[in-house]
């Protein structure tokens, strides 16, 4: 059974940058394809990006200037970085399993909420 | 445009069937997935590829895909499945959501 755990600071300031991680246990990250996604608190899903197996990357359009993800295959482990934060960015963060050829996403973490205020 | 247009809200009572609609451009040209999501808790996928079940899904859920909507359909609504629920479809590698759906069972 694949587990995801998201970890990571859990209050970051306007202008800095958010830095989490997904431990992914019970398989390899190198197997699959893995996603971010954010929900502000009371409000909908939001697609943040994806990193594929391979280590290629899409990102939502609306963010792609702030976001960087990567794989640590030695950790299994992937990360998300978002620069520039503003208050805007407060939400609760998962990670989650991203299969295709729907794009659908299997397996998701417990999430983690991240508030950025000074 | 690949927005996905959702209701904000829909009631059902008990033992009766829910529909809940998604609609986008030129939508049944795509796979769309659908999730549940309890208060506090992470989503869970529902159905995939427009109709199909995850293992451990209850056979009532269901799903389809047909020219510009998309539905997940709930036969015999049980109290259990009040909780919001996402349309997810993708474009172009990119993944959209819906605006979500709140199903009260009453």
């Amino acid at each position: 059974q694949v587990q995801l755990q998201e970890s990571g600071p859990g209050l970051v300031k306007p202008s800095e940058t958010l830095s989490l991680t997904c431990t992914v246990s019970g398989g390899s990250i190198s197997s699959y394809h893995w996603s971010w996604i954010r929900q502000p608190p009371g409000k909908g899903l939001e697609w943040i990006g994806h990193i594929y197996y391979r280590g290629s990357t899409n990102n939502n359009p609306s963010l792609e200037s702030r976001v960087t993800t990567s794989l640590d295959t030695s950790k299994n482990q992937f990360s998300l970085k978002l620069s520039s934060v503003t208050a805007a960015d407060t939400a609760v963060y998962y990670c989650a399993r991203l299969q295709l050829p729907d794009f659908r996403l299997d397996y998701w973490g417990q999430g983690t909420l991240v508030t950025v205020s000074s | 445009s690949s927005e996905l247009t959702q209701p904000p809200s829909v009631s059902v009572s008990p033992g009766q069937t829910a529909s809940i609609t998604c609609s986008g451009d030129k939508l049944g040209d795509r796979y769309t997935c659908w999730y549940q999501q309890k208060p506090g808790q992470s989503p869970v996928l529902v159905t995939y590829e427009d109709s199909k079940r995850p293992s451990g899904i209850p056979e009532r859920f269901s799903g389809s895909n047909s020219g510009n909507t998309a539905t997940l359909t709930i036969s015999g609504t049980q109290a259990v499945d009040e909780a919001d629920y996402y349309c997810q479809a993708w474009d172009s590698s990119t993944v959209f959501f819906g605006g979500g759906t709140k199903l009260t069972v009453l």
